[in-house]
């Protein structure tokens, strides 16, 4: 796999506010998955990006995918409660074994 | 239900126990992962079962020992574990080429007494 860096830890949102998470890379990456853990839950995929500046939405989620392939963010748009959980980004290298990201675990408040 | 089924959901075995980690995956898929999660840890890739072809992490220790009978079913035996070996175990499954992302077990939550 893929060496990928995820900032930040941690990330306190009051409901409502917006929240985005960074993946990063010091090599090109050949593609780029993310995932969402709920508390006490396992790992469920949101979503994979493959081409360079590509951007795909999911309700409030928006994914984007670097020009250069070495990194990516995920975006939420107006948090709400059901968003609580960890976010991995995960890549997978030329043996197609995925890598994750060590996460970013948001907390919203009501 | 996620398609990955994991057994048992709990496990607390001593350091001289021997015990299995069962996965079963009803989606079709090719291939099979164990992938470890411990507190403030990224996920551990462990072992990789692929077409039959097994990959393994070179710094998964020996007492942790995987078998892939067919391409349904996935164990995890485990003997003389240590108490930091007690973690979240991830069994995932997927479409090799397909694009699809993993699809993951709910996990064996293992304490090591």
């Amino acid at each position: 796999g893929q060496q990928v860096m995820q900032i930040p830890q941690y990330q306190h949102v009051q409901e409502g506010e917006d929240f985005t998470t960074y993946c990063n890379s010091s090599t090109t990456l050949s593609n780029i998955q993310w995932y969402k853990q709920r508390p006490g839950g396992h790992p469920v995929f949101l979503i994979q990006l493959v081409k360079s500046g590509e951007v795909k939405k999911q309700k409030r989620l928006t994914f984007q995918f670097g020009e250069a392939k070495k990194n990516s963010s995920l975006h939420i748009t107006a948090t709400q409660t059901t968003d609580v959980g960890t976010y991995f980004c995960a890549s997978s290298g030329s043996a197609r074994q995925l890598t994750f990201g060590s996460g970013t675990q948001l907390t919203v408040l009501p | 239900e996620t398609g990955v089924t994991q057994t048992p959901r709990h496990l607390v075995m001593g350091m001289t126990n021997k015990k299995s980690l069962k996965c079963e995956q009803h989606l079709g898929h090719n291939a099979m992962y164990w992938y470890k999660q411990s507190a403030k840890k990224p996920l551990e890739l462990m072992f990789v079962y692929s077409l039959e072809e097994r990959v393994e992490n070179n710094s998964v220790p020996s007492r942790f020992s995987p078998e892939c009978p067919n391409s349904s079913h996935l164990f995890l035996h485990l003997h003389t574990l240590q108490p930091e070996d007690s973690a979240l175990y991830l069994c995932a499954s997927s479409q090799k080429g397909a694009g699809y992302g993993y699809t993951f077990g709910s996990g064996t939550r293992l304490t090591v007494v």
